[in-house]
C-alpha cells in the first residue's frame, strides 16, 4: 500500500529564510504527487502538483523517484505563507483517491 | 470555479441522534466525491468514495452501516452519521474530483465539526 509521510510536524523560520517542507513516499509504480496548502480557517487548496512543473506563490517541487521524496522549497520566507501543509499521493493505476501525509504546520516569524 | 459547499460547518447533537452533513459542487458536475475525516492535529483519513448513482467504496475499517453515504446527483453527496456518539466527534470534510487545467484534480469542502455530546 501506498505511503506518505512528512518527518516535520511543526517547522518555524524567519521571514526572508529558506524553506524547505519535507515528503517522502513509498508506492511501487508511478505516483502523482501534489502539496495542499490550508491557511488558518480556509479549506484545503491546491498548492502545486509535481506534473505541472510550476512555481506558485514562489514555492516549487521536484519529484526525485530515487529518493522517493517530493520536498517543497522556497527560497525566502513570507509571513503569509505560515499554514498546515500536507504531501499527498495518488496512484497511476485506476483508484483516484488521494493518500496524504501528516501534514507540516509552517510558522513564518517576522 | 470548482467550488465545493459543505454544509453544515459545525453540528452539536445528542448522543443517539443522527447527523447529515451535505457536500454540494456548485458550478461542476461531480461523478466522484470522497468523504474524509480529520482529527484534531492529525491528517486527513478517507472514509469512502462515492460516486453518483452506485454504491459508495469504504474504506477498511469505516462502517458502512454507521456512515451512511448517498450520492443521487451529480451534484449532491451526503454523509450521515447514524445513532452518533462522543467518539464520532471529529472534523469531516468532502471532497470532488474535478477536471480542470486539462487535468484531474480535486477541490474541498469547507469542513464540518461535529461535536457529539
Amino acid at each position: 500500500a501506498q505511503r506518505v509521510t512528512q518527518p516535520e510536524k511543526l517547522l518555524s523560520v524567519f521571514k526572508g529564510a529558506p524553506v524547505e517542507l519535507k515528503c517522502n513516499y513509498s508506492y511501487s509504480g508511478s505516483p502523482e504527487l501534489f502539496w495542499y496548502v490550508q491557511y488558518s480557517r480556509q479549506r484545503l487548496q491546491l498548492l502545486l502538483r509535481h506534473i505541472s512543473r510550476e512555481s506558485i506563490k514562489g514555492f516549487t517541487a521536484d519529484l526525485n523517484k530515487g529518493e522517493t521524496s517530493f520536498h517543497l522549497k522556497k527560497p525566502f520566507a513570507q509571513e503569509e505563507d505560515s499554514a498546515m501543509y500536507y504531501c499527498a499521493l495518488r496512484r497511476n493505476n485506476a483508484g483516484n483517491m488521494l493518500t496524504f501525509g501528516g501534514g507540516t504546520r509552517l510558522m513564518v516569524k517576522p | 470555479g470548482a467550488v465545493v459547499s459543505q454544509h453544515p460547518s459545525r453540528v452539536i447533537c445528542k448522543s443517539g441522534t443522527s447527523v447529515k452533513i451535505e457536500c454540494r459542487s456548485l458550478d461542476f458536475q461531480a461523478t466522484t466525491m470522497f468523504w474524509y475525516r480529520q482529527f484534531p492535529k492529525q491528517s486527513l483519513m478517507l472514509m469512502a468514495t462515492s460516486n453518483e448513482g452506485s454504491k459508495a467504496t469504504y474504506e477498511q475499517g469505516v462502517e458502512k452501516d454507521k456512515f451512511l453515504i448517498n450520492h443521487a446527483s451529480l451534484t449532491l453527496s451526503t454523509l450521515t452519521v447514524t445513532s452518533a456518539h462522543p467518539e464520532d466527534s471529529s472534523f469531516y470534510i468532502c471532497s470532488a474530483r474535478v477536471f480542470v487545467g486539462g487535468s484531474w484534480g480535486y477541490t474541498f469542502g469547507s469542513g464540518t465539526r461535529l461535536t457529539v455530546v
